[in-house]
């Protein structure tokens, strides 16, 4: 089947360390990958994706790469800042001729930037 | 304003009682989505829709009806509320490249 696996959470870190949370994915055809973030108090939001090995998605200083051989999509931040504070999920969709694209959910990593 | 929109945004009731959360797009998406988050569940689909008229179930469907009769609307209902459907419920949709867009929230209390 397809999952998704991240990092335990809580993560808590000083403004402008580095981040990484890890994801891990099964899946069983060919899946594009997304982290999505939570901010309090509200739904999710995309914040990047990658729709083949290799690809890169970066946004607000977010990155993560697609990586086939490792079936991993780690996400990355140089120097985070309080406002990074956020549950992040990652998740993945598997395309299919009928065209269904229902996302698969890790479980979520909550983050918190201390100043 | 065009999103979607989930409503109530906070909703109480006891058990055995029928309850029925509401999601609305103004986008005309085909896709709509039920899911539940729980602590160290993240997110479970509850039931997903591919257009009017068209339903079916996620990966949580239990005690759980939904009806799509508009595009716009896509009503979750629980029959007869338990506490262990106690939860978060956000509605979605899929726009163009695979984007998700989620409303806000419900928050359920199930006494």
């Amino acid at each position: 089947g397809n999952s998704v696996t991240q990092m335990e959470g809580p993560v808590t870190l000083s403004e402008e360390a580095f981040l990484t949370i890890n994801c891990t994915y099964t899946a069983t055809g060919y899946p594009s990958l997304f982290w999505y973030v939570q901010y309090p108090g509200e739904g999710l939001q995309l914040l990047l994706k990658a729709t083949k090995a290799d690809d890169k998605g970066s946004n607000k200083g977010f990155e993560a790469t697609y990586r086939k051989e490792t079936t991993s999509f780690h996400l990355e931040k140089g120097s985070v800042q309080v406002s990074d504070s956020a549950v992040y999920f990652c998740a993945l969709t598997i395309h299919r001729i009928q065209g269904a694209q229902k996302l698969v959910f890790g479980q979520g990593t909550r983050l918190t930037i201390n100043p | 304003d065009a999103g979607i929109t989930q409503s109530p945004r906070y909703k109480i009731t006891e058990t055995g009682r029928q309850v029925t959360l509401m999601c609305h797009q103004t986008w005309s998406h085909s896709y709509m989505f039920w899911y539940r988050q729980d602590l160290g569940h993240g997110l479970r689909l509850i039931y997903y829709s591919a257009a009017a008229d068209i339903t079916d179930k996620g990966e949580v469907p239990d005690g759980y009806v939904v009806s799509r009769s508009k595009t716009e609307n896509f009503p979750l209902t629980l029959e007869s509320a338990t506490r262990s459907q106690t939860s978060v419920y956000f509605c979605a949709t899929v726009g163009r490249d695979e984007k998700l867009f989620f409303g806000s929230g419900t928050q359920l209390s199930v006494l």
